[in-house]
């Protein structure tokens, strides 16, 4: 079965630099949701869509935006990356109508020099 | 808001022998979804057990099961004849049932699971 894509697996930035994270639904799933998992720690969630609506937001930074285009893929675009922006970024889908279950994507490794 | 508290940071058990992990949780909502989630030394996250607040019968997938006290706010997890690919960090996690409501899952600070041979 189709899982979730995330692109790049790993990112090496140095501070101040940009950087975007790619997701790739499962198909038919319309929901998209942001976590950043530091070192040690549980997943936190950071914002989602809704059929290309942002749906709920939580403790994103403002340097970090992002959206959901017409295919339902997302990007999570992250600007003036400092030390501790490190972190697991995982990406999980839903069928927003249909099922409650989130399932995850491999998670993107960002590494800030 | 909901808060999810693992009060195990670590446990282990033996190979074959069972283990159980403990979760609590707070919330004032009545409809809600709760999960156990596996993240082993790859850091992907495997959904394990999952449990809808409004069935009374605890969850049960294979060798995990679940013991749901609704009015305790508890959501344990048992794993039965542990295997050493049950070694990982298990995070409890909360989701709203209410329509219209975040759909964000909270999670647990997770308990790390040891298994030894």
């Amino acid at each position: 079965a189709a899982g979730v894509i995330q692109s790049p697996r790993h990112l090496i930035k140095e501070k101040r630099e940009t950087a975007t994270l790619k997701c790739y639904p499962i198909p038919r799933h319309d929901t998209v949701y942001w976590y950043q998992q530091g070192p040690g720690q549980d997943p936190q969630f950071l914002i989602s869509f809704y059929e290309k609506m942002q749906s709920d937001k939580g403790s994103i930074p403002d340097r970090f935006s992002a959206q959901q285009f017409s295919d339902y893929h997302s990007e999570l675009n992250m600007s003036s990356l400092e030390l501790g922006d490190s972190a697991l970024y995982f990406c999980a889908t839903s069928d927003g109508s249909r099922s409650y279950e989130q399932y995850f994507g491999p998670g993107t490794r960002l590494t800030v020099t | 808001a909901q808060t999810v508290t693992q009060s195990q940071p670590e446990m282990s058990v033996q190979e074959a022998e069972t283990v159980t992990l403990s979760c609590t949780y707070d919330t004032s909502e009545s409809d809600y979804y709760l999960f156990w989630y596996k993240q082993p030394p790859s850091r992907q996250m495997i959904l394990v057990i999952r449990q809808e607040a409004y069935k009374q019968q605890n969850a049960t997938e294979n060798r995990f099961s679940v013991n749901f006290q609704k009015a305790a706010k508890s959501f344990s997890l048992k794993i039965s004849d542990s295997q050493l690919g049950d070694a990982a960090m298990y995070f409890c996690a909360y989701r709203t049932g209410t329509q219209g409501g975040s759909e964000k899952l909270v999670f647990g600070k997770g308990t790390k699971l040891t298994v030894n041979p």
